[in-house]
């Protein structure tokens, strides 16, 4: 069965911390990978795609390794308004090339506290 | 403005009923996408369809149908048959080319069936 794993959390951090979240993956055939935030009681919405070079936007920075088959999330400098979920997203290529489906992980819920 | 919307937020039934939970986009996607997501879990698939008159079974199709007549809309019915219908459900949408194509949610409607 296609897999993505993460630390469920709870993972409860003071404001300004740095935070980091691993995600592993099963199929070493994925092509495509995302970061997704989930605000409790609402839909999932894009953070990130994480690109094989690594990829930064303001103070998320997401890295993938293929070799390992894992993807990082890291949140710098954390403020009250990063608590969610973060859900690790992987997209596979269906037999014969054609775009799979996305695979979500179950989600690593942050608290950031005052 | 475009996006997905799906009504009603909140639906409650009595077992035994079956109940169709409605999903439109005016982002002109052509695939859609109906997830189902439970407390601590990963969002699971339920249907999806990559074109119009055409959809095909997820990972948790039992108990659940779809239709597909028009491009904006992509109902799910879940019917008695469903063993365990309260849930998130959650409705998505991407433009289905592209290796790091976005995929857009509806807001959800939570199902309660007592």
């Amino acid at each position: 069965r296609k897999e993505v794993e993460q630390d469920p959390g709870p993972f409860n951090v003071p404001e300004g911390a740095t935070v980091a979240f691993n995600c592993t993956y099963s199929n070493s055939a994925s092509q495509s990978f995302f970061w997704y935030r989930q605000d409790c009681r609402k839909e999932p919405k894009l953070l990130m795609s994480v690109y094989s070079s690594g990829n930064e936007d303001g103070r998320f920075t997401a890295q993938l390794n293929r070799a390992s088959q894992y993807i990082s999330l890291l949140i710098r400098d954390s403020k009250l308004s990063d608590s969610a979920t973060y859900l690790c997203v992987v997209n596979e290529m269906n037999y014969g090339g054609s775009q799979g489906n996305l695979i979500f992980g179950k989600g690593t819920k942050l608290s950031v506290k005052p | 403005d475009g996006g997905i919307t799906q009504s009603p937020k909140y639906l409650f039934r009595k077992e035994g009923q079956n109940v169709t939970l409605s999903c439109e986009q005016n982002l002109n996607h052509d695939a859609m996408y109906w997830y189902r997501q439970d407390p601590g879990q990963g969002l699971r698939l339920i249907y999806y369809s990559q074109i119009v008159n055409d959809f095909q079974k997820g990972d948790i199709a039992e108990g659940y149908s779809v239709s597909r007549e028009k491009k904006e809309s992509f109902p799910l019915t879940v019917t008695s048959a469903q063993k365990n219908p309260t849930a998130f459900y959650l409705c998505a949408s991407n433009s289905g080319t592209g290796a790091t194509y976005e995929q857009y949610f509806g807001p959800g409607t939570r199902l309660t069936v007592t």
